[in-house]
């Protein structure tokens, strides 16, 4: 069974640009997390779609959107970018019903200059 | 306690001794308590999903219990091996909302030869 990929796995832009990171989910798995890791809060939650519907959403600005497609497959984009959103973002897929183990991806770093 | 919190953030522990750390959390809205083990250049490793108080549950030489009603989990390691070596998170599932996975910062387990 193949894992959760990313992409892209390394991601340089500039402060003002947009960017747009893509999840493909375990196959059967209709939940997918998004999750930003930085080295003083740790991991924080982003949001969560399941079945195309976003979920849950944590404490994020409007700048950090998703969406989910029919196939599972999610993608995660941040508008204006800043310096403070340099960061690992993860996602990761369940069945979605919390009470199962997240699988997931191996991450995207992305650095704002 | 209003946050997840874990302790100790680092321990240096040496081959072949047994060693412990713990999640504290808040017990209302309690639904599931996951643990991961995330070793360097890798993703997040699921370990347990515990969901009821007095739960414990084993992996090997890992295993973990689980105190719904006082806001605690254990991460118990016996013979701690050098590929024990890695960041072990908690992370409580609060059922909905605004919340998804709120996750410790972590404790950074070393394993010295």
């Amino acid at each position: 069974k193949a894992g959760v990929t990313q992409t892209p796995r390394y991601l340089i832009k500039t402060r003002g640009q947009q960017v747009t990171l893509s999840c493909s989910p375990i196959s059967g798995h209709r939940s997918v997390s998004w999750y930003q890791q930085t080295p003083g809060q740790g991991l924080q939650f982003l949001f969560e779609y399941f079945s195309e519907t976003q979920r849950n959403k944590g404490n994020f600005p409007g700048r950090f959107s998703g969406r989910q497609f029919s196939n599972s497959r999610s993608e995660m984009n941040v508008s204006t970018l800043e310096l403070g959103d340099s960061a690992l973002y993860l996602c990761a897929s369940s069945l979605g019903t919390g009470r199962g183990e997240q699988y997931f991806g191996p991450g995207t770093r992305l650095t704002v200059t | 306690i209003l946050n997840v919190e874990q302790s100790p953030q680092s321990l240096h522990v040496q081959e072949g001794d047994s060693t412990n750390f713990t999640c504290s959390f808040p017990s209302s809205n309690f639904y599931a308590l996951h643990w991961y083990r995330w070793e360097t250049a890798k993703s997040p490793e699921a370990l347990f999903v515990m969901t009821l108080n007095g739960d414990e549950k084993k992996k090997g030489r890992i295993s973990a219990t689980l105190n719904t009603k006082e806001g605690y989990s254990y991460l118990y390691i016996k013979g701690s091996q050098p590929e024990d070596s890695a960041t072990y998170l908690c992370a409580k599932y609060s059922g909905g909302g605004a919340d998804g996975l709120t996750f410790g910062k972590g404790t950074h387990l070393i394993i010295q030869p």
